[in-house]
């Protein structure tokens, strides 16, 4: 997996967007950048994922850019329920998942 | 459609016995992915099936852990001798694996396995 690096931590107010940003410098061209979520122990939720072009769905959206080296995922209004911690990953092609430490989210009242 | 299907949602055990968890794939499915975490801590790979064969178990402990994914039926994790430190919770995912590029694994709920 190309490896990747997320802030610890991170707190966004109730309502505003939340940018979580993901730095993967060492990505190929053919690794997907996938974005899933885990809310408490709940099994982990997927949110979206993007090769170069930037996605949109009902979720988020994925802004990755043009070196491909990072991106960001945006929670346009956040609420509490976004609470959770946000894991991205860049899997080689047909290579397992790796899920690294994450980024914990608190959307704050 | 029906999500990832994981029984029992709950499992306990005492030192010695065997656990079976039990994970039904997304319809359509025939790729299956088995995850464990431990308290506090990330998800970590441990095997990865198609139907009647292991493709990829390199996360897997070398002793007392199997996994299969038969024909007909649902995908099932073995622990044998359990022992306190198996106490985890272990995720199952599947995907669809159409020959793109990896694709999207869809979780289930999990099994939280306590040994007593």
């Amino acid at each position: 997996d190309a490896k990747t690096t997320q802030p610890p931590s991170m707190d966004c107010a109730e309502g505003r967007a939340a940018n979580l940003p993901c730095n993967h410098s060492t990505i190929s061209g053919n690794e997907y950048v996938y974005w899933y979520r885990q809310i408490h122990s709940q099994g982990p939720q997927y949110i979206i994922h993007g090769l170069k072009n930037n996605e949109t769905n009902e979720m988020a959206s994925l802004i990755i850019t043009e070196d491909r080296k990072s991106s960001t995922l945006i929670l346009p209004h956040a609420t509490l329920r976004d609470t959770a911690v946000y894991y991205c990953i860049a899997p080689n092609y047909g290579q397992n998942f790796v899920f690294g430490p994450g980024t914990r989210l608190s959307v704050l009242p | 459609n029906a999500g990832v299907m994981q029984n029992p949602r709950h499992l306990v055990r005492r030192r010695g016995q065997e656990a079976r968890l039990r994970c039904s794939p997304m319809k359509g499915h025939s790729h299956v992915y088995w995850y464990r975490q431990l308290p506090e801590e990330g998800l970590k790979f441990m095997v990865y099936l198609q139907k009647e064969n292991i493709i990829d178990e390199s996360g897997m402990p070398k002793e007392r852990f199997s996994a299969e994914f038969p024909k007909e039926g649902p995908s099932i994790l073995r622990i044998q001798q359990v022992v306190r430190g198996d106490s985890a919770a272990y995720f199952c995912a599947s995907s669809p694996r159409t020959g793109r590029s990896t694709d999207t694994q869809y979780f289930g709920p999990g099994t939280r396995l306590t040994v007593l």
